[in-house]
């Protein structure tokens, strides 16, 4: 079984420093992490995924998660945070097989101040 | 490649109507699945279909359904509504199964229960 926990509902941090949205995540067979970012009254949409293989992976508009087993986590980091980065973030954890959930965490709303 | 598309966007309903929602998934993807996103409740799975069958259902009563069709469109049916089911509505379409790898989420159908 998978579960996965977002620390802070809200985050807020100024343009131009780092974003850091953490995710925890429990799984019982080798996971498979995803971060979806969700703009006002849109869907969801994929900001990165770890499968296998490297565990710094790149993502869109500059994002980065790390993988670390040790740790169970799948932070989202971005070096400089821009406006457009406000939106509402859900990490996710699924078991990597057809017989597996997808699950998603509670989101973290993100805030930029000027 | 065209994104998953939702019908209707917006719908406005009174307590005690039912309502159908229209999603179709990216061409070639079997997967569909169907979420409910509140402010107060995150976003909750409904259901995932595959080849025309349920493979999943979330914690929801039985006045949700659903249905996929052999070209993989999908519809989501809600009878007698309440106004607690006022939420946005997403589908996610996937090529396998939801646990094997992402899914690609459509824009939301925005549910008004009066």
């Amino acid at each position: 079984a998978q579960s996965v926990t977002q620390l802070g509902s809200h985050v807020s941090v100024s343009e131009g420093a780092l974003v850091l949205l953490r995710c925890n995540y429990s799984s019982s067979v080798p996971p498979y992490l995803f971060w979806y970012v969700q703009y006002p009254n849109q869907g969801l949409q994929l900001l990165l995924k770890y499968t296998t293989g490297a565990t710094l992976v790149k993502g869109i508009n500059g994002f980065e998660a790390e993988f670390k087993k040790s740790e169970t986590s799948f932070h989202l980091t971005k070096p400089s945070a821009h406006m457009s980065d406000a939106a509402e973030y859900f990490c996710a954890v699924s078991g990597g097989s057809s017989a597996s959930k997808i699950i998603f965490g509670s989101g973290t709303r993100l805030s930029i101040r000027p | 490649k065209a994104g998953v598309t939702q019908t209707p966007r917006y719908l406005i309903k009174t307590r005690g109507q039912q309502v159908t929602l229209s999603c179709s998934p990216i061409s070639g993807h079997r997967s569909v699945s169907w979420y409910q996103q509140t402010p107060g409740q995150g976003l909750q799975f409904l259901f995932e279909y595959f080849s025309e069958t349920q493979r999943n259902k979330g914690n929801f009563p039985g006045r949700f359904s659903g249905r996929q069709f052999s070209n993989s469109r999908s519809e989501m049916n809600v009878s007698t509504l309440e106004l607690g089911d006022s939420a946005l509505y997403l589908c996610a379409s996937s090529l396998a199964r939801q646990g094997a790898g992402e899914q690609f989420f459509g824009p939301g159908t925005r549910l008004t229960v009066l």
